[in-house]
């Protein structure tokens, strides 16, 4: 079982490069988030997914873009990768029937621009 | 942002000490949450609390759901070296199907033999 993905699990990106990072789930979840850690911040909402086709803005969407083709997949772009961007980024995901439950969470990204 | 106050930042503590920490908020939750999270991972639920007053506990973990809605306290018993890590609580506040999850800014737990 192995609920929420996410691909790479490092990257250095140089300034102004873009990139996209990856979030599966088998877990056939409605509800999709992109967050990011920071030291000190907790954890931050940049996008979020309640459904195949749909995106939300989070608290933090500048600078970051979502897409949800398919229910299963979240992808998070950076179209032009700023040092500020660098974090570690995790992927969660719920059952729209569970909101009292939390979520499960991915792995994370550790990102690093330079 | 929202953010939860969370406290304390960090404890050194030996191992089989009692720990506490806690987390306040201006704003009311429907639930909390406590996760923790281990080096290179992502977080793992510990603790879900529902109702104002609950007590709930899971082997050595005890969580409350403060009576004004606005707080809760996570108690780890007689620590081991495996309880290292950074504990993060979190305010659910949902009405029907959404929800708005805000996490505290963590607790990095060290233990020592």
């Amino acid at each position: 079982n192995a609920g929420v993905t996410q691909t790479p699990k490092f990257r250095v990106l140089k300034t102004g490069q873009s990139m996209t990072l990856l979030c599966a789930q088998d877990m056939n979840h409605e509800y999709m988030y992109w967050y990011r850690q920071d030291p000190g911040m907790g954890l931050r909402l940049i996008h979020y997914s309640v459904g195949e086709g749909t995106t939300a803005k989070g608290e933090v969407p500048d600078g970051y873009n979502v897409s949800r083709l398919k229910k299963q997949n979240f992808l998070l772009g950076l179209e032009s990768a700023a040092p500020s961007q660098t974090s570690v980024y995790f992927c969660a995901s719920r059952k729209s029937t569970t909101v009292a439950y939390g979520y499960t969470f991915g792995s994370g990204t550790r990102l690093t621009v330079v | 942002g929202q953010q939860l106050n969370q406290s304390p930042q960090s404890m050194f503590i030996q191992e089989g000490e009692d720990v506490s920490m806690n987390c306040t908020s201006s704003s009311i939750f429907n639930t909390w949450l406590w996760y923790k999270q281990d080096p290179g991972e992502g977080p793992v639920l510990l603790i879900a609390l529902y109702k104002a007053g609950e007590l709930t506990s899971n082997g050595r973990l005890t969580a409350q759901f403060g009576i004004t809605r606005k707080d809760s306290f996570l108690n780890i018993s007689a620590s081991i070296p495996s309880d290292v890590g950074i504990y993060f609580c979190a305010g659910l506040y949902y009405t029907g199907t959404a929800s708005k999850l805000t996490f505290g800014t963590g607790t990095r737990l060290q233990v020592t033999l």
